[in-house]
């Protein structure tokens, strides 16, 4: 079956570092994507990675191992702002995405 | 640039009724997607259309029926909506399927049946 693994709940200080991973498996893989979902709000397109290696995009950024089935997605300089739900999705076989439960970030001052 | 709407925002609706939710995207994109969402779950697809006069079936799509007689409207329709298709239900859209084009989500609708 397809599986994403990410974790239920992080908390983590204001102006820190947090890193949310995601394993996964799946019938094949065309990419990985980090979504945010702000409560009671639509999901929004973060980050896609399709290679290994990572990619930086201003405060956060997103690293992909293929061979692990392993993905992270580093948020730097955290703000209030970003107390929000992450979302791992995989591309698979099918051009179809199968997404994890999601990871509540929750920040404190 | 108004991107997706979906209607209405919520709605409480009795076991039995029939309900169309509705989605329109003004972006020209060729593919769109139903998803629902559920606590401890993540997003489920229920249907989506390649294009313009075609549908496929999702991972949950029982229940749901969906129609696209053009580019902007998606609707989803519940014929006869029981308590397990409590959810809040998200429409989406990319340029393109069969490639890793992004989706674009609308606001979702909060959807309660009793």
């Amino acid at each position: 079956g397809q599986n994403i693994d990410q974790p239920t709940e992080m908390t983590a200080t204001e102006g820190a570092i947090v890193q949310i991973n995601c394993t996964y498996q799946t019938s094949g893989f065309n990419g990985l994507f980090w979504y945010q979902q702000h409560a009671g709000e639509a999901p929004t397109f973060l980050s896609y990675n399709v290679l290994d290696g990572l990619e930086e995009k201003g405060r956060f950024s997103s690293f992909l191992s293929r061979s692990k089935g392993y993905s992270y997605l580093l948020l730097k300089e955290l703000q209030m702002k970003d107390s929000a739900s992450y979302l791992c999705a995989v591309m698979d076989s099918n051009y179809q995405l199968i997404w994890g439960a999601g990871t509540k970030l929750i920040i404190k001052p | 640039i108004a991107g997706i709407t979906q209607a209405p925002t919520s709605q409480i609706l009795a076991a039995g009724r029939r309900m169309t939710l509705r989605c329109t995207q003004d972006m020209r994109h060729n593919a769109m997607y139903w998803y629902r969402q559920d606590l401890g779950l993540g997003l489920r697809l229920i249907h989506y259309s390649n294009t313009a006069g075609t549908t496929g079936k999702g991972e949950v799509p029982d229940g749901y029926s969906v129609s696209r007689a053009n580019t902007d409207d998606f609707p989803l329709t519940l014929a006869s909506a029981v308590p397990s298709q409590t959810s809040v239900y998200f429409c989406a859209s990319s340029e393109s399927s069969g490639t890793t084009d992004t989706q674009y989500f609308g606001p979702g609708t909060r959807l309660t049946v009793l």
